[in-house]
């Protein structure tokens, strides 16, 4: 599993994109970058998976660059309720295994 | 589909005690995944089960916690002599067979105080 590393915290205001940045320089070719999010007293859940380029779903878009040695998680337009951490994972995904969560992101979000 | 379903949602006891956490998976997943939070600390993967089988046990104490699968009925994770450490949350995931492993489904977690 490649080790990652994101910011302890960011802070944003509603309305705003927010970008939160993954480093994983030893990623495998293999490996797929998935990212989560965690609300206060609740469990994870899954935000959004990719494994090279742009994907885009409901909730947020993550941008991988070619050399898939970081990722960027965006957030569109946030609102209070993003409030949360979030966490990014990467690691073969051929067959069902543990996640290994790191420390991740604590955003939060101001009025 | 109802998501996955953790009971009981709070759970007391006093030390020395069993704590018994139950988790039924979404309907058609055939892999569970046991995970802990403590106070302010991210989650710690503790066991990965298939119906009948532990895969991965890597995660768990090797004392006084055991977890199961069985054929029918939910998974069990069953803590013996509970102590305050033990003190956390404990969360169940689910994944369907074949399908993205990263792509984990949870539930609400069972919330676990001993006094």
């Amino acid at each position: 599993l490649a080790k990652t590393t994101q910011p302890i915290s960011m802070d944003s205001y509603e309305g705003q994109e927010v970008n939160i940045t993954c480093s994983h320089n030893n990623i495998a070719t293999n490996d797929y970058i998935t990212w989560y999010q965690q609300f206060p007293s609740q469990g994870p859940r899954f935000i959004i998976q990719g494994y090279k380029t742009k994907v885009t779903n409901e909730v947020a878009s993550l941008f991988i660059p070619a050399d898939r040695k970081s990722s960027t998680l965006s957030l569109p337009r946030v609102s209070l309720s993003d409030t949360a951490v979030y966490y990014c994972l990467v690691g073969e995904d051929s067959s069902a295994s543990k996640i290994i969560f790191g420390s991740g992101t604590r955003l939060s979000i101001r009025p | 589909n109802a998501g996955v379903m953790q009971n009981p949602r709070h759970l007391v006891r006093r030390r020395g005690q069993e704590a018994r956490l139950r988790c039924s998976p979404m309907k058609g997943h055939s892999h569970v995944y046991w995970y802990r939070q403590l106070p302010e600390e991210g989650l710690k993967f503790m066991v990965y089960l298939q119906k009948e089988n532990i895969i991965d046990e890597s995660g768990m104490p090797k004392e006084r916690f055991s977890a199961e699968f069985p054929k029918e009925g939910p998974s069990i994770l069953r803590i013996q002599q509970v102590v305050r450490g033990d003190s956390a949350a404990y969360f169940c995931a689910s994944s369907p067979e074949g399908r993205a492993s990263y792509e984990q489904y949870f539930g609400p977690g069972t919330r676990l105080t001993v006094t």
